[in-house]
């Protein structure tokens, strides 16, 4: 069974870094499909951030690509995102997943961090 | 504004069937695949559908998916408490070269 386990800070203070870690067991991010990042603002909608490929080629949200880096540590197996200059509209659940190739749907989700942009 | 469009919220009788839409454009759902995902209070999202009509396993047979043209439709048949939950389609938006979500379908069984 695949399973997906956000960490990182709660809290973060206003124009830092953003940093969370999605750790997998269950399947190994070099043997293929996509690693993705999804994001809800408390009380709004799922907003797709970006997908990282199982070689390590991001393609990021259009929207946030200027403050986004992902990448993939697969010795870990283990995949990052990192937002720059984070703001209070970044304050959301974030979530990771795997994005399945060529038919572009999630099968298996993290339970969610949740990150507060704040001073 | 969400570039998949669905009614903010859909409500109906335990044992009675709903149908939530999505609408998109040529650039999404009229050439992807579309997947739905059922979000329950305080939980992560969770696949219901994939490949427009394909249920993963373990997923009951009262939801189904249909696509046509650049709209597509999720229906509950049977519903129960159970079933109330935030409801989101998603597909891959050429134009944009990126995923895209529906704003979500609240419903209630009343």
């Amino acid at each position: 069974q695949v399973q997906l386990q956000e960490s990182g800070p709660g809290l973060v203070k206003p124009s830092e870094t953003l940093s969370l870690t999605c750790v997998v067991s269950g399947y190994s991010i070099r043997s293929g499909h996509y690693w993705a990042w999804i994001r809800q603002p408390p009380g709004k909608g799922l907003e797709y951030i970006g997908i990282i490929s199982h070689t390590g080629r991001p393609y990021y949200s259009p929207s946030l690509k200027s403050r986004v880096t992902m990448a993939l540590d697969t010795s870990k197996n283990q995949f990052s995102l990192d937002v720059r200059s984070a703001a209070a509209p970044d304050t959301a659940v974030y979530y990771c997943a795997r994005m399945i190739a060529d038919y572009d749907y999630f099968d298996y989700w993290g339970q969610g961090s949740l990150v507060t942009i704040s001073s | 504004q969400s570039v998949l469009t669905q009614p903010p919220s859909v409500s109906a009788a335990p044992g009675q069937k709903v149908t939530i839409s999505c609408s998109g454009s040529s650039s999404n759902i009229g050439i992807d695949y579309v997947s739905w995902y059922q979000q329950l209070p305080g939980t992560a999202p969770k696949l219901l559908i994939y490949e427009n009509d394909k249920r993963p396993s373990g997923i009951p047979d009262r939801f189904s998916g249909s696509k046509s043209g650049t709209s597509a439709t999720l229906g509950i048949t049977g519903l129960q408490t159970g079933d109330e939950a935030d409801y989101y389609c998603a597909a891959w938006d050429n134009s944009l070269t990126c995923e895209v979500f529906g704003g979500g379908t609240k419903l209630t069984v009343l």
